[in-house]
Order: C-alpha cells, then structure tokens, then sequence
C-alpha cells in the first residue's frame, strides 16, 4: 500500500515564525503536492513537484516555499507564519503514469498560528 | 468563477436511501474526473475514477460524467452510516497534471 506521512497531525506557531511541514512518500511516486484545505473553499494546491529540485507554483503560493531534494521528501516551508495561514495541509503523491491518475493522501496537518 | 462548483451540504439521509452527489465545471478541457471520500481528521482517498464521458460502477458507487453539460455525479446506493463523510469531486485536463476540487459534500447517515 502506498503510504504518505507527514511529520506533525497538530501544530501551533506563533506569528512571524518560521515553519517546516515534512511530508514523506514510500512508492517512489515522481509526483508530491502540497495543498490547503479550508472550510468553503475546499483543496487548493500550494505548490507541487514532478521531480528531485523541480517545483512548480499551484493556485496559492504566496507566503509558501519549497523543498524537494529527495525523490520522497517534499517540504513546505512558512517563511514567516502568519494568520492567515492557519488551514490544514494535504501532502500527495501519484506515479507519472499516462494510464493513472490517482493522488494518494497524507493525513493532513492542522496548523494553528496565534 | 470557480472551475469546480460543489454544493457543501450538509447532507443529512436515512440508512438504506440513494444518495446523489453532483459537481459543475466550466473548464472543458477536463477529461479526467474523480470522486475522493474524506472520512474526519483523515486525509482524502479516491473513491471512483472515470475518464471522460459515461458511466462506472463500484459496488454501491455510481459514478456518472456528462461533458456536454459539464456536469459529474456520484450515486450511493443503500447507504450505510459508515458512508458518513465529506465527498470531493476532482478533475483534471491530463494525468500528472494539476488536479481541481469541489469545495466537497458533507454526507451524514444516520442509522
């Protein structure tokens, strides 16, 4: 089974500081994706990547960065946390397959910045 | 406009009732269409996964596509309360390619 894991199910951070949400993928999928998910906006994608040292800005990329130097880590990094960005994050993977489509889920995170 | 619209709910059904899920679309160039099922303070996993127009079926899961009205369903049959969840549509011009969700339906059966 595929298995996506992220490094933290609750975080709480302060304004102004810097975070790090890990996100770990153990099929050797060449897709990750990071996304937000708030109530009545539903999954919005924050930044993905098709490979090692590649990245990509999805829909919302503002106040995010990235880091993909392994094939199966893919980080988000808050540069300087702010209200706003107080959301679950979703990790996900998917193979870079013609025939499949499938992105596979991490549990999520839930960030609260005070 | 949203490229996907999804109507929130909350849903609130009977056990054994036939539920039907619906999202529009705008963009069509979509010609890949899934429906993820998120159960509480758990990440999304793919429910039903239908390219282009037509019909597939999973067991109790139906899942409709009618690209000439941009428009996708889900029907459950004989709902059970472990249905209870928040279902997400989700579509795609490609695969690999960047994937676009309904805000998701909140479904509650109740037993």
């Amino acid at each position: 089974d595929v298995k996506v894991t992220q490094s933290s199910r609750y975080l709480v951070k302060r304004t102004g500081e810097k975070v790090f949400l890990e996100c770990v993928q153990d099929m050797d999928h060449e897709n990750m994706f990071w996304y937000r998910q708030d109530p009545g906006l539903g999954l919005r994608l924050i930044y993905f990547s098709y490979d090692v040292k590649m990245k990509e800005k999805g829909d919302i990329p503002e106040g995010y960065s990235v880091s993909r130097e392994k094939k199966e880590r893919f980080s988000l990094i808050l540069e300087s946390a702010s209200t706003n960005q107080t959301s679950m994050y979703l990790c996900a993977s998917s193979i870079l397959d013609v025939a499949n489509n499938e992105q596979f889920f991490g549990p999520g995170t839930r960030l609260t910045v005070l | 406009q949203k490229e996907v619209e999804q109507d929130p709910g909350p849903l609130s059904v009977p056990e054994g009732a036939i539920v039907s899920l619906n999202c529009t679309y705008s963009n069509s160039a979509f010609q890949y269409f899934m429906w993820y099922r998120q159960y509480s303070r758990k990440g999304p996993e793919l429910l039903m996964y239908t390219y282009s127009s037509g019909n597939k079926e999973d067991g109790r899961f139906t899942a409709q596509v009618d690209k000439s009205s941009k428009y996708i369903s889900l029907f459950i049959r004989d709902s059970q309360p472990s249905d209870s969840a928040t279902y997400l549509c989700a579509m795609s011009r490609n695969t690999g390619n960047q994937f676009y969700f309904g805000t998701g339906t909140s479904l509650t059966v109740i037993p």
